[in-house]
């Protein structure tokens, strides 16, 4: 199957400061990525919708400030949590859409301290 | 998007096969039937998907009902490694995939 890739794997931040989560389609070109958030013990949710070239669709109370995504190629988009809180910690997933199936990437475990 | 019922968990002896099912009774005649598995703090891993017909691939198979209001999953050799909680998902081909609780299977030796 595909191959998406997530990076950092995992990243502890202060409260207050910004982070940046990089996901890249490795073997195929993906118009569109989504960008899932997990919290122990409960299902993925999905947080917003990321189109190349244009901007995301967040889902409904996902704060798109707080939530910035980009997707400037067929490859990457990045989430970015601005001034993240201890709420905000969580298991951040990705995923790429390759034809008919959605590949999902390893996941970034984020800890605001 | 159709909305799915599985059961919370289910186990299953090592080596034997494991059924999972899963009902879909509102699924629209475009929309697709997608298993994934999540093997914990990892993502999600695709299984197979299907239409209206039975699918095989080398990890497992899909069995929809004619109907299509249900669906099973088959594991036919279950191994330690197959413990993950497996979600049944209902969606349009190309759509956002929206994930259930899933069921939680426990492989046990």
């Amino acid at each position: 199957g595909a191959v998406v890739s997530q990076h950092p794997s995992w990243v502890i931040c202060k409260s207050g400061t910004s982070v940046k989560i990089e996901c890249r389609s490795l073997d195929f070109q993906a118009t569109t990525m989504f960008w899932y958030r997990q919290f122990p013990k409960q299902s993925l949710m999905l947080m917003a919708t990321s189109n190349e070239g244009s901007k995301a669709t967040y889902e409904q109370g996902v704060e798109k400030d707080k939530f910035l995504i980009n997707h400037a190629s067929l490859t990457l988009s990045t989430l970015t949590v601005t001034s993240a809180h201890p709420e905000d910690s969580s298991f951040y997933i990705c995923s790429a859409r390759a034809e008919e199936t959605q590949y999902f990437g390893p996941g970034t475990r984020l800890l605001v301290l | 998007d159709a909305k799915t019922t599985q059961p919370p968990s289910m186990d299953c002896a090592e080596g034997r096969a494991a059924n999972l099912p899963c009902n879909h009774s509102t699924i629209s005649g475009n929309e697709y039937v997608y298993w994934y598995r999540q093997i914990h703090s990892q993502g999600p891993q695709y299984i197979i998907h299907g239409l209206k017909n039975n699918e095989t691939n080398e990890m497992a198979s899909l069995i929809i009902t004619e109907d299509r209001k249900s669906s099973t999953l088959i594991l036919p050799h279950a191994t330690l490694r197959d413990t993950a909680v497996y979600y049944c998902i209902v969606d349009k081909q190309g759509g956002k995939l929206i994930f259930g609780q899933g069921t939680e299977l426990s492989v046990k030796p």
